[in-house]
């Protein structure tokens, strides 16, 4: 069975420039997840969807950042424009549906690491 | 809002020792609680968690986790540890009730020595 996958695996861009993320969940995962990982520090969550719905993005800054899941499987993180405190490794993970959310087991992909110069 | 804290943010153990990295939760009820662990260019793998019911917990690759509610704690534990365990360790806590957060703590990166 095919994990999360996400790409590019990695991003370099300067600063006030846009980037976007993609990742494709595990088959049959209805919840997804995108977390931002700063260096030396645990992933913080910033959006997580069920189906097509956002359901909690109380995390993402929205002045900059969007995300999208418009057919319930894949999802597209955006930032625009890209500040220099953006650097970070972006991670997606995805899960079965559950009515609590977070007692599913989370399953993670590789993470897009991005460097804004 | 529910929080965590790993207290020790770099461990180095001997292969063949034991090893136990802390975690400390704060939330108002007894919340959802994992480990997690992460090798150098590797996605985050779920070791174990716990619910309810018996509170120690056994995961894979021979880690277990006890919780004790009258600590806040939800410590991992590995009787021998291998070299292949060197990696990075996240304690996270899931609130039970929709709408609210899942909170990954800092993390304990573990050395371990030949």
């Amino acid at each position: 069975e095919a994990g999360v996958v996400q790409s590019p695996r990695y991003k370099i861009i300067e600063k006030k420039q846009p980037v976007a993320f993609w990742c494709n969940p595990i088959s049959g995962h209805n919840t997804l997840y995108w977390y931002r990982q700063n260096l030396g520090q645990g992933p913080e969550l910033l959006i997580r969807y069920e189906n097509e719905e956002a359901v909690d993005d109380s995390q993402l800054p929205k002045d900059r950042f969007s995300a999208e899941r418009l057919k319930g499987v894949d999802s597209t993180l955006k930032i625009q424009p890209a500040e220099l405190g953006d650097s970070a490794v972006y991670l997606c993970a995805s899960s079965l549906p559950k009515s609590n959310s977070y007692q599913e087991t989370q399953y993670f992909g590789p993470g897009t690491r991005l460097l804004v110069l | 809002a529910q929080s965590v804290t790993q207290p020790d943010i770099h461990i180095t153990v001997s292969e063949g020792a034991s090893l136990e990295l802390r975690c400390n939760y704060s939330y108002g009820a007894t919340p959802y609680l994992f480990w997690y662990v992460q090798s150098p260019g590797q996605g985050l793998q779920l070791l174990l968690k716990y619910f309810s019911g018996d509170t120690l917990v056994q995961g894979i690759k021979g880690f277990e986790a006890e919780f004790k509610r009258s600590q806040s704690s939800f410590n991992l534990r590995k009787p021998s540890v291998h070299w292949s365990d060197a990696a990075e360790y996240f304690c996270a806590v899931g609130a039970r009730n929709y709408g609210q957060n899942f909170v990954f703590g800092p993390g304990t990166r573990l050395s371990v020595l030949p």
